[in-house]
């Protein structure tokens, strides 16, 4: 699987928006971008997903950049509950491989 | 529409004991996958089922993990003898299949103490 580099923590005013980056320099073009979120003492929870376009939903948004090298996911306006761990994990195809974790970024909000 | 549930939430074994973890995915989902988060580690891919079926078992540590899908439906992860290094979270989740099956649904987790 490719790899991902996501800073290890970000601070975010509640009410606020957040930019989540994420590097995938080794991407192919097989792979989709897929972001997971951790809230404390909870399993991991799917966020969102892309391929080339930017995407949209009730959650959040991800830009992804034109050469595919890097994204970013958006929450539009973070609450406290947006606290958690966010990972950016690429996966080969659409399918139902394994997800590959790595580090991901710890969101902190500030009331 | 019930999510992933695991069951125990909590278990403290000693060294060398024996422990079975359970994992009901969501109805309907054919892919099981098994993760688990040992102290200070990053979260790791142990095995994915499709329905009773090993897809990919290249996560699986070591003999001494045995996990099961009889009948494609709830699944088992044994541990025995269960080893200091076991201790950490251990996730189960679930996802349906084909294009539809690109979000895993995660439970809650159980958390193994080994003493």
């Amino acid at each position: 699987d490719a790899k991902t580099t996501q800073p290890n923590s970000m601070e975010s005013n509640e009410e606020e928006p957040v930019h989540l980056p994420c590097n995938h320099s080794t991407i192919s073009g097989t792979d989709y971008i897929h972001w997971y979120r951790q809230l404390p003492s909870q399993g991991p929870e799917y966020v969102i997903h892309g391929l080339t376009s930017n995407v949209n939903n009730r959650m959040a948004s991800l830009a992804i950049a034109e050469d595919r090298k890097s994204s970013t996911l958006i929450l539009h306006r973070a609450t406290l509950r947006d606290a958690a761990v966010y990972y950016c994990i690429l996966r080969v195809n659409f399918g139902n491989e394994k997800l590959t974790f790595g580090t991901g970024t710890r969101l902190t909000i500030i009331p | 529409e019930a999510g992933v549930t695991q069951f125990p939430s909590h278990s403290v074994i000693e060294k060398g004991q024996t422990v079975t973890l359970r994992c009901d995915p969501i109805s309907g989902h054919d892919n099981l996958y098994w993760y688990r988060r040992v102290m200070g580690k990053e979260i790791k891919f142990l095995l994915h089922f499709v329905k009773e079926s090993k897809q990919d078992e290249s996560g699986m540590p070591n003999n001494r993990f045995l996990a099961e899908r009889t009948g494609g439906t709830y699944s088992t992860l044994k541990v025995q003898p269960a080893e200091l290094e076991d201790s950490g979270v251990y996730f189960c989740a679930s996802s349906l299949s084909g294009t539809g099956g690109h979000e895993q649904y995660f439970g809650p987790g159980t958390r193994l103490t080994v003493t």
